[in-house]
């Protein structure tokens, strides 16, 4: 029972360059989230998705984009990476309504 | 910007003393969630409180949903080595996106 997986655990971009970090969740949830974790900031939302082709953003999108192609995936790309983009990126995903969300481990960027 | 307001930031415990931390807001929740995160994991939830007045445990956590639904609480008692991590309090604002704490980082000292 896996839960959320998120890949990569690490990665090290330069700037300009671009990325993808794939969310994968076996437990047939319908909402799926990406949050950044910066010190003192706690957890912000980027985008989300209701469902399955669905996505809208969160409190801070820009710089990054989202598809939900499949329901099990939520995949979050980075078209021109900048040093503000470091952080620890936290892929979840929940049955939506007042249900819990499950996080996965992170993913650890560093843009130089 | 920070919608939540968790206290205190840091705090290191003798094993064994209770814990308390608390979080705050000036808009009222309808819902509030403790989650606690392990280094080099995710979030974890501890409680979920629904309901204004509420208590409820989770073997030695405690969590209160306050009365006037813009605050909660967090106890932990008798606190062990395992408790060291960072605990946010989240809650859902427009619909189901939950807005986090900025954390009560524990550590224990043994």
């Amino acid at each position: 029972n896996a839960g959320v997986t998120q890949t990569p655990k690490f990665r090290v971009l330069k700037t300009g360059q671009s990325m993808t970090l794939l969310c994968a969740q076996d437990m047939n949830h319908e909402y799926m989230y990406w949050y950044r974790q910066d010190p003192g900031m706690g957890l912000r939302l980027i985008h989300y998705s209701v469902g399955e082709g669905t996505t809208a953003k969160g409190e801070v999108p820009d710089g990054y984009n989202v598809s939900r192609l499949k329901k099990q995936n939520f995949l979050l790309g980075l078209e021109s990476a900048a040093p503000s983009q470091t952080s620890v990126y936290f892929c979840a995903s929940s049955y939506g309504g007042n249900s819990p969300l499950h996080f996965g481990n992170g993913t650890r960027l560093t843009v130089t | 910007g920070q919608q939540l307001n968790q206290s205190p930031q840091s705090m290191f415990i003798q094993e064994g003393e209770d814990v308390s931390m608390n979080c705050t807001s000036s808009s009222i929740f309808n819902t509030w969630l403790w989650y606690k995160q392990e280094p080099g994991e995710g979030p974890v939830l501890l409680i979920a409180l629904y309901k204004a007045g509420e208590l409820t445990s989770n073997g030695r956590l405690t969590a209160q949903f306050g009365i006037t639904r813009k605050d909660s609480f967090l106890n932990i008692s008798a606190s062990i080595p395992s408790d060291v991590g960072i605990y946010f309090c989240a809650g859902p604002k427009y619909g189901n996106k939950l807005v986090f704490g900025a954390g009560t980082i524990l550590r224990v000292k043994s």
